[in-house]
């Protein structure tokens, strides 16, 4: 079955700090990824997107994403994190165009001062 | 103004009660979707439509269904409201086949006693 996991529930870090979430797709084949951001109380928005090329695509706000095919890997990373990055990150899958999207569970991620 | 927007942001119900959720966007996108949200479990997709009266079932669309009569407007209906449905209700909307990005609402709070 199609999948995405997410390992971490929450993550932890310093404003400053470096941040990586780990993402990994369960598919036949390579699927269009995403990762997307939630705000507390608010809907989902696109950070950044893989279809094919490049392994490391460029989003938003400063994050960017590596694509590895051998680990079947979407890693989302970002140099030096602000408290507005407070949030939940998902990770998003889809093998097909207008199928909906198969999401991991998330990542909840806290920077304190 | 690319905007999907969901009414109405809060709803208590009983059970038993009928539910009508209704989206709307301004992007003239043709597919539209409905997922609902659920700690620890993410979000679920309950149905797809292609484009007016062309409706598909998500992975969860028991205890559901959908209307759409006009290309902006897309509603999600729960006939004999159930405790379990209780749940936060996303709607989003995604543009042509170059483009597999989705827009969301800030979605709909149900609860249901």
């Amino acid at each position: 079955a199609q999948s995405v996991t997410q390992p971490d529930a929450r993550v932890t870090v310093s404003e400053g700090a470096s941040l990586q979430l780990r993402c990994k797709y369960s598919y036949s084949g390579t699927p269009y990824l995403f990762w997307y951001v939630q705000y507390q109380r608010q809907g989902l928005q696109l950070l950044l997107k893989y279809y094919s090329g490049d392994p490391v695509v460029q989003g938003v706000n400063g994050f960017e994403a590596e694509f590895s095919k051998s680990d079947s890997s979407f890693h989302l990373r970002k140099a030096s994190v602000h408290w507005s990055d407070s949030a939940v990150y998902f990770c998003a899958a889809s093998m097909y165009y207008a199928q909906g999207l198969t999401f991991g569970l998330g990542t909840r991620v806290s920077v304190f001062p | 103004d690319m905007k999907v927007t969901q009414m109405p942001r809060y709803l208590i119900k009983r059970m038993g009660e009928n539910v009508l959720l209704e989206c709307g966007q301004d992007m003239s996108h043709e597919t539209m979707y409905w997922y609902r949200q659920d700690p620890g479990l993410g979000l679920q997709l309950i149905y797809i439509s292609y484009d007016v009266d062309s409706n598909s079932e998500g992975d969860i669309p028991k205890g559901y269904r959908v209307s759409r009569k006009k290309r902006e407007h897309f509603s999600l209906i729960l006939d004999s409201a159930k405790t379990n449905q209780t749940s936060v209700y996303f709607c989003a909307s995604s543009g042509d086949i170059s483009n597999e990005r989705l827009f969301f609402g800030h979605g709909t709070k149900l609860s249901v006693l």
